[in-house]
């Protein structure tokens, strides 16, 4: 069991472009959480899947951000136009149902922004 | 208003020493869950614990539904106790998403 994998690991992108990151859960895991941390915000929600399917985007800022999950092995977050603002550590965790004991982290992402 | 509270948000000890660290909640819970995470690392998950008190080696977790409240003891503490521990719960009209508090910086000196 590998884990939760992210990739990439780091992501230098200019203002303005557009960065992609990826997410694999562990197999047999239905839920998949995008998290995004930085030292001002702490720990924050953006999005959640189960079984494929969109749960719960409360999290997300309107514009310039999208997250899918077009198969059960993997999950993309997508930020268009990025801005320096969204430097941060992006979080991918998955879990057996949601709300398991079983709520596993990958590495993270950490995307600047310059 | 911030719905998870922690305290304190930063702590330095001595190696051996004793620590209590605290989780505050403002809202009904379906679970909490205790996570330790080093500087640059992963989140790893120390306890879930929704009711009651749990124990893992030199880590005791006790959560207090009724007082809104989830503590994390760790006894003995050793320096590769160091890092951030966060608290994070999920309640009734949250879905299965946590919410996290902002997380306790402990360092241990040897």
């Amino acid at each position: 069991n590998a884990g939760v994998i992210q990739t990439p690991r780091h992501k230098v992108t200019g203002k303005g472009q557009e960065a992609t990151l990826w997410c694999e859960p562990i197999s047999g895991h239905s839920a998949v959480f995008w998290y995004r941390q930085t030292i001002v915000q702490g720990l924050e929600f953006l999005t959640y899947f189960r079984n494929q399917a969109p749960i719960d985007d409360s999290g997300m800022p309107k514009e310039r951000f999208s997250a899918q999950m077009p198969n059960q092995s993997h999950s993309t977050l997508k930020i268009q136009s990025t801005q320096p603002q969204d430097s941060a550590v992006y979080l991918c965790a998955s879990s057996r149902t949601g709300g398991d004991s079983d709520y596993t982290f990958g590495s993270g992402t950490r995307l600047l922004v310059i | 208003g911030q719905q998870v509270q922690q305290s304190p948000a930063s702590l330095v000890l001595q190696e051996g020493e004793n620590a209590e660290l605290q989780c505050n909640f403002s809202t009904s819970l379906n679970s909490m869950q205790w996570f330790y995470q080093r500087p640059g690392g992963s989140l790893v998950s120390l306890f879930y614990n929704p009711s009651g008190t749990k124990h893992s080696g030199r880590l005791t977790s006790t959560t207090v539904i009724k007082e809104r409240r989830s503590s994390l003891h760790i006894s003995s503490s050793q320096t590769t106790d160091s890092g951030t521990y966060l608290c994070a719960l999920e309640h009734g009209s949250s879905g299965n998403k946590l919410i996290f508090g902002i997380g306790t910086l402990l360092s241990v000196k040897p």
